[in-house]
């Protein structure tokens, strides 16, 4: 399976900035993910990622809040902008491989704090 | 009422003990299921996927009921190291995850 590479681990960042993280994979894959998971909750899907297209957003997340970038098939950027303590969470990039269908493959997360 | 609803535990079972989970799904045009694992402070990993013909992998076993939109996972045999949280998850289409809040296992010596 995919190996992903997401960074940063971990920030505590002051409420008004942005946190861009990344997300590298070492093979070409269709879709990428990005999810967060607040603290005691489950994963909520931000948006999809795909390559040379705009990112699709889910209900209640935007993208002036939650740009993503998606340059090539095996990289992504999301950024969490004018950030708030609401915004303290869990971000995880996920992807799809292609020709799989038995799941999918997260990386180890951005563990996020707003002060 | 939440599309993927699971039991939040905590499961408190000794070493060795069999234990089941259960999850109900309310999008009856839900495509794919899967069990994943999740790690304090880790990220989630495929458990395992889940047929209407029943999965079993090892001490782990899945089954689904469309009927019912119900899915299930039995452990047997628990293991100290089996200690984690169960996120049951569908894949309701377009390649769109919807994760349960998970079911905590605690397993004692």
């Amino acid at each position: 399976s995919a190996v992903i590479s997401q960074k940063p681990s971990r920030d505590i960042c002051q409420r008004g900035t942005s946190l861009t993280i990344q997300c590298q994979v070492d093979s070409q894959v269709t879709m990428m993910f990005w999810y967060r998971q607040q603290p005691g909750q489950s994963l909520t899907l931000i948006a999809t990622a795909n390559q040379g297209s705009e990112a699709t957003y889910e209900s209640g997340f935007v993208i002036d809040k939650f740009p993503i970038s998606r340059p090539n098939l095996t990289f992504s950027t999301l950024t969490v902008s004018n950030m708030s303590p609401e915004d303290s969470s869990i971000y995880l990039c996920s992807v799809e491989e292609a020709g799989r269908s038995d799941g999918y493959t997260f990386g180890s997360g951005t563990r996020l704090t707003v002060v | 009422r939440k599309e993927v609803e699971q039991d939040p535990g905590p499961f408190n079972v000794p070493e060795g003990a069999t234990v089941a989970f259960n999850c109900t799904y309310s999008n009856s045009a839900s495509q794919s299921f899967f069990w994943y694992r999740q790690d304090c402070r880790k990220e989630p990993k495929l458990l395992m996927s889940v047929y209407s013909s029943g999965n079993e992998d090892g001490r782990f076993t899945a089954q689904l009921n469309r009927a019912s939109q119900y899915i299930s996972l039995l452990i047997r045999d628990s293991k100290l190291s089996d200690s984690a949280t169960y996120l049951c998850v569908v894949n309701r289409g377009f390649q769109k995850l919807v994760f349960g809040t998970g079911t905590r296992l605690l397993v004692s010596p």
